[in-house]
Order: structure tokens, then sequence, then C-alpha cells
């Protein structure tokens, strides 16, 4: 079975610019979350989607946003871009059967200038 | 507010010796436990699970102890292996609608010396 896969890898973007990123679960795994690790803060969950729902959601301002399709690939956009967006970020999958063990993406590298 | 943390920023091992990595939590709702490995720019791979009715889980080399009482859980590794060098996060989920959403630790260095 394939892993989660993000697209692209590593992105670099310029302050005010917005930015997706793009998450495909694995296989059969309905539940998508995001998470953000920089140095300082570590990682930190972002949002989680269920069958194209927001079911929970972090501490982040409305800039971060996401969605789900139908497919439950998940992508999630960062508008209006700031120097402390500069992280790495992860999406994770989990089936219906085990919810809460969570399996990881490589994750996009985003670097804002 | 630090929901869960890991107190040893880093840990060294003699391989073949036990690593021993600890996570304190303070949030009595949270059910499940987890433990991840994460090698720099990559994500976290996950490697044990416990829930809150459980007091060890075992899987290979891995096991992973939970003391409710002291809110408190330990990975053990033996024997360690120079592969094993990684950073480990604990992490924990307060179950119901809340299963996507981990708070996870500030993670520990463990290094593994042949």
């Amino acid at each position: 079975k394939a892993g989660v896969t993000q697209t692209p890898r590593y992105l670099i973007k310029t302050r005010g610019q917005q930015v997706t990123l793009s998450c495909s679960p694995i296989s059969g795994h309905r539940s998508v979350s995001w998470y953000q690790q920089t140095p300082g803060q570590g990682l930190q969950f972002l949002f989680e989607y269920f069958s194209e729902t927001q079911r929970n959601k972090g501490n982040f301002p409305g800039r971060f946003s996401g969605r789900q399709f139908s497919n439950s690939r998940s992508e999630m956009n960062v508008s209006t871009l700031e120097l402390g967006d500069s992280a790495l970020y992860l999406c994770a999958s989990s089936s219906d059967r085990v919810l809460y063990e969570q399996y990881f993406g490589p994750g996009t590298r985003l670097t804002v200038t | 507010d630090q929901q869960v943390k890991q107190n040893s920023p880093s840990l060294s091992v003699q391989e073949g010796r036990i690593s021993i990595l600890n996570c304190d939590y303070t949030n009595s709702m949270f059910d499940y436990f987890l433990w991840y490995k994460k090698y720099p720019a990559e994500g976290p791979t996950f490697l044990i699970s416990i829930s809150s009715i459980k007091d060890k889980n075992e899987d290979g080399r891995f096991t992973v102890f939970l003391n409710k009482s002291a809110k408190h859980l330990s990975l053990h590794i033996v024997p360690s292996q120079p592969g094993d060098s990684a950073v480990y996060f604990c992490a924990a989920s307060d179950g119901g609608t809340s299963y996507g959403k981990l708070t996870f630790g500030q993670g520990t260095i463990l290094t593994v010396h042949p």
C-alpha cells in the first residue's frame, strides 16, 4: 500500500503571497490531519478533515485553511504569507479502524522570504 | 500550556544497551498515546501506541509503559542499534471526535553509539 504523499516537497514564496499544499492519504483512509513543525514551537496541530468535513481545528489564524475532496485528498492554503510561516508542513492520515494512529507523509518545506 | 512534555532534550546510549525515553502529560482526558521516530526533513514514522486501559504494549524491540496515576509514559528500546538514532516524539490523543488531533512533546534526540 502506498504511503501518504505530499506535493510539492519544497516551496519558496515571498511574504504576502498565498500557497496551496496538497496531500494524498493512504488508500482507504478518510481522516487527514495537518501539522506545522518549526524549531521553536515543535509539531503543532492545524486541522483535521474527515469525509470532507473539518472535524477539529488547532489554534492558528484564519489565514490557514483547508479542505478535503470526495476522494479524501486534502489541500491546505495559507494566505498573506508571513516570515513566521516558514516551516515543515506535515500531513497525516488514519484509518476508521484505528483513528488515533496517524501515518505521516514526508512533508512540504515552505520557506517565506 | 504544554500538555505533553519530554524533559530530556537528548539521550546518548551504547549499542546493545537499553534506551529509555520518557514523557509526561498533564491532560487527564488523554486516552491514547503514541511514539514516533523522526529523521530531519522527513515525516514522523509511527512506532508503537498504547491505550489508557493498558499499562504495557510490546512490539519487537519496542515496549511502551503507561503509568496513568503519574501521568507518565516511557519507551524502552532493547537492544539499541545505531539505526535507532533519531528524534523521538511522544504524542497523545483524547479520543472521541478528537482522535484526529495529536498533541506532541518537544522530542528527544537519541544517539546510539556503535
